[in-house]
């Protein structure tokens, strides 16, 4: 089946727009979570839902960085007033529901996101 | 949160056995130890996960140390395919357990 996918692949912008990332999780999974990776690191968490609530958004670094998912489906992280320091790849996963701790985590491919 | 030690890297001969260890010495009782690889460009993938007891897949066995303080990651006969980086990962059991936190990993190099 098909996994999960991230729209776009590519983004670039200039320092000070606002953007918007998509995610599409598998079909049916309920718990769908967001991180971001820098340039030779792990990635490092934002936020994850549970069905249209954010259940933790304890990572998102400020109140410029905003995630959600009305229908409980498709999630678009939102970022206003681009910096550069913004630049990573942005990840998404997905997993069928919140199992604390024993789950599989299912990831697309990214965005990356330059800010020029 | 218990926090992991891995090599930044390691080099492998294809179709040879990889050890890659992980060093988790404040891992409390219920901590699940998970591994993902993330291939060049691509998002992290599932590897495996285990509690106490070792365990097997069609993609690797993980060893468990009696004390729990530490793991190894072992790839029976690396391919090509299986250059990556490795993230040995703790998650506590409950809600705090629901988000992952990786590391640096271990940069696996897999030479013909």
């Amino acid at each position: 089946g098909a996994g999960v996918s991230q729209t776009p692949s590519n983004k670039v912008t200039e320092k000070g727009k606002y953007v918007e990332l998509r995610c599409d999780p598998i079909s049916g999974h309920t718990a769908l979570y967001w991180y971001r990776q820098s340039l030779g690191q792990g990635p490092e968490f934002l936020i994850y839902f549970q069905g249209t609530g954010a259940a933790d958004d304890s990572g998102l670094p400020n109140d410029r960085f905003f995630a959600v998912r009305p229908e409980g489906s498709v999630s678009t992280l939102k970022i206003q007033r681009t910096e550069r320091g913004d630049s990573a790849v942005y990840l998404c996963a997905s997993s069928p529901r919140l199992a604390g701790g024993t789950d599989t985590q299912y990831f697309g491919p990214g965005t990356r996101l330059t800010v020029l | 949160d218990a926090k992991t030690t891995q090599p930044n890297s390691m080099e492998s001969n294809e179709e040879e056995p990889v050890h890659l260890p992980c060093n988790h010495s404040t891992i409390s009782g219920t901590d699940y130890i998970h591994w993902y690889r993330q291939l060049p460009s691509q998002g992290p993938e599932y590897v495996i996960h285990g509690l106490t007891s070792n365990v097997n897949n069609r993609m690797a066995s993980l060893a468990i140390a009696e004390d729990r303080k530490s793991s190894t990651l072992i790839l029976h006969r690396a391919t090509l395919r299986d250059a990556a980086v490795y993230y040995c990962i703790l998650r506590e059991v409950g809600a705090a357990g629901n988000k992952l936190t990786f590391g640096g990993g271990t940069r696996v190099l897999v030479k013909p």
